[in-house]
């Protein structure tokens, strides 16, 4: 079955040091992984997906299928990026669900 | 354009109470979510609507959830009865079609049950 690992459940970093979210998964095919935000008081929302290959806010995330990772990376973290961060998979297939990690809290020091 | 609406936004019941909640995607969305997200762990997918169909409920505890969506535009979450293990954060989300991650959530309801 189809799963997905966060290793930390909280993160602390300095504002301005780089940051990296650990995210692992279980699944033996091609999987879509994504990650998911949740600042404060907002509504869960799309960070960004493998498939774009795109950086948003800064963060950019390399499918490893070798090591089944899907890490989130910042180079220079900013206040503004703490919050909740959920990792999700799905198998690709229309209409297939989205399985997230139990998320992890980061937090930015100013 | 207007977000996710769900109703209420927090509910406190007693164990063995019923109790239901609302949603209302953004229009145009077919395809509506409902996930139960429990302290400390990730969102749980609960039944997934396509229009007025079920798509996936294969984790949705039927003997005491319910959930419709007529007309398929609002949807409604039962429980009934109520136990101490459903406290958690019911979740309501919306997508355009088949494109399951492009989900655009709603602000939660969370439920105490005592």
């Amino acid at each position: 079955a189809q799963r997905v690992t966060q290793p930390e459940k909280l993160l602390s970093v300095f504002k301005g040091a780089p940051v990296e979210l650990k995210c692992n998964y279980s699944y033996s095919g091609s999987p879509e992984l994504f990650w998911y935000v949740q600042y404060s008081r907002q509504r869960l929302q799309l960070l960004l997906r493998h498939i774009s290959r795109e950086s948003i806010k800064g963060f950019t995330a390399d499918l490893n299928k070798g090591e089944t990772s899907f890490h989130l990376k910042k180079p220079f973290a900013q206040e503004e990026d703490s919050a909740m961060y959920y990792c999700a998979l799905t198998r690709g297939a229309s209409y297939d669900k989205v399985i997230f990690g139990p998320g992890t809290s980061l937090s930015v020091i100013p | 354009e207007a977000g996710v609406a769900q109703s209420p936004r927090y509910k406190i019941i007693e164990k063995r109470q019923s109790v239901a909640f609302w949603c209302n995607p953004i229009s145009g969305h077919a395809t509506l979510y409902w996930y139960q997200q429990i302290l400390g762990q990730g969102p749980k997918l609960l039944i997934q609507f396509q229009n007025n169909g079920v798509v996936d409920d294969s984790q949705l505890p039927k003997d005491r959830f319910s959930a419709e969506r007529l007309k398929g535009v609002d949807s409604t979450l039962k429980i009934q009865p109520a136990k101490l293990e459903d406290s958690a954060v019911y979740l309501c989300a919306s997508s355009r079609g088949q494109a399951s991650y492009e989900q655009y959530f709603g602000p939660g309801t969370r439920l105490t049950v005592t």
